[in-house]
């Protein structure tokens, strides 16, 4: 089992719906969940971080975290063809993995206008 | 406030050939990591400083692969002698906290 996973996509929204990434990760001790964006080309950059159970909002973005289900989803509203790109989760590990950073394999979303 | 600096960006070699980058992180930023990003897959940590110890080297390939962190500030990674499947992203990436990674552009490698 890998340890952080997402869905395999790619995902293909039309311009204006909601965008739903999800990603599950094995280490029961985790501690805190991340979500990056990487545009084709360029380096990850941090959209969200969720440490809690339940939702957190930022703008276009929210971040859903269940620790009982050891999963964790990012939601975009409204979503623009800006938005296109690999969406990776990572998940800092719990206990001797503390300060450890696993990426999963990233999701490739399309918003087509 | 300067970025974390990567050099070079692009470097292209024969396979048994040896390479390095070099990776400057942000100011005061007492974490540094180094991941392997092949195409189409997420980065892997390969490993990771605090100031100059090695918190995690667990999935670097030792036998070819090294990293030092002098002084604390700026690191290299070295690959010697590489092989076709090092090809791939090298990302450098410092933090203040565990919350948020800020990554360089990145050293493409290609191996012939």
């Amino acid at each position: 089992q890998k340890e952080v996973e997402q869905n395999s996509g790619p995902l293909s929204v039309p311009e204006g719906a909601i965008a739903s990434l999800n990603c599950t990760y094995s280490d029961r001790g985790s501690q805190s969940f991340f979500w990056y964006r990487q545009y084709s080309g360029k380096s990850p950059e941090l959209i969200m971080f969720i440490y809690s159970n339940g939702d957190k909002e930022d703008g276009r973005f929210t971040a859903q975290l269940n620790k009982a289900s050891q999963y964790v989803s990012l939601l975009i509203r409204d979503s623009q063809p800006s938005d296109s790109a690999t969406y990776l989760c990572a998940v800092n590990g719990g206990g001797t993995s503390y300060g450890k950073l696993t990426f999963g394999q990233g999701t490739i979303l399309t918003v087509h206008p | 406030e300067a970025g974390v600096a990567q050099s070079p960006r692009y470097k292209i070699i024969e396979k048994r050939q040896s390479v390095a980058f070099w990776c400057n992180p942000i100011s005061g930023h007492a974490t540094l990591y180094w991941y392997q990003q092949i195409l189409g897959q997420g980065p892997k940590l390969l490993i990771q400083f605090q100031n100059n110890g090695v918190v995690d080297d667990s999935q670097l390939p030792k036998d070819r692969f090294s990293a030092e962190r002098l002084k604390g500030v700026d690191s290299t990674l070295k690959i010697q002698p590489a092989k076709l499947e090092d090809s791939a992203v090298y990302l450098c990436a410092s933090s203040l906290w565990i919350r948020e990674l800020f990554f360089g552009e990145g050293s493409r490698l290609t191996v012939l």
